[in-house]
């Protein structure tokens, strides 16, 4: 079956450690995203890429960092510099270009405590 | 900057209702509106994707359309079904750096 899948479904941390979250997809898309989502606020986009060995930051970058080694995979590391980093994160991705559909994984929840 | 509003918060319907969900954007210049749902604690499905150039996009019950000059898009949800409750989203792609911008989304519960 063609998708994205994201583990673990959940994750505890705790506080000053570095943690890491993985994101593959094999529907060949060039694109790939990760976004934050707290209770009550729309989703945030923290990184994305579009195309291998090249990420931007997006809105929220400060605390994470992000790698493209490969296509299929684009693995988020959530620092102990991140203030607030206990939220539920969801991995995109799509074709390139502007305008293309995005689709989305199952979504992490992290717990720091 | 981009940004997306999605009124009403949260609605509540009983079954078999039709109903509409509201999304603005505040600047027009976007390249498509693409509608999503999702249920408690998991990912977003999308539903319907609508480029700048359309005016309208259906899928079985749900059909969407969109004003770009006014700055609004409308879901609308035909014969709701309690298996229709749901957070449901939009989101823009506009011509900024941010590919996509979400709402903060609307709680629809359908009541049997």
């Amino acid at each position: 079956d063609g998708g994205i899948t994201q583990s673990p479904k959940y994750l505890f941390r705790k506080e000053g450690q570095n943690v890491t979250l993985s994101c593959e997809q094999n529907l060949n898309h060039d694109a790939m995203y990760w976004y934050r989502q707290d209770p009550g606020q729309g989703l945030r986009l923290i990184y994305y890429s579009q195309i291998v060995n090249d990420f931007q930051k997006g809105d929220i970058a400060e605390g994470y960092s992000v790698s493209r080694e490969k296509k299929e995979s684009f693995p988020l590391t959530v620092t102990s510099a991140q203030k607030n980093p206990t939220a539920f994160y969801l991995c995109a991705s799509s074709y390139g270009g502007r305008g293309r559909e995005q689709y989305f994984g199952p979504g992490t929840r992290l717990t720091v405590t | 900057k981009q940004e997306v509003t999605q009124i009403p918060a949260a609605l509540s319907v009983p079954e078999g209702e039709n109903l509409v969900l509201n999304c603005s954007f505040t600047d027009s210049a976007i390249y498509n509106l693409q509608w999503f749902r999702q249920d408690p604690g998991k990912g977003l499905t999308s539903l319907l994707l609508i480029q700048s150039s359309q005016r309208e996009q259906t899928s079985g019950r749900l059909n969407a359309s969109l004003d770009k000059s006014s700055g609004r898009s409308t879901l609308y949800i035909a014969a709701s079904q309690p298996g229709d409750s749901a957070t449901y989203l939009c989101a823009v792609d506009d011509s900024g750096n941010t590919p996509l911008v979400f709402g903060k989304g609307t709680r629809l519960s359908v009541i049997a």
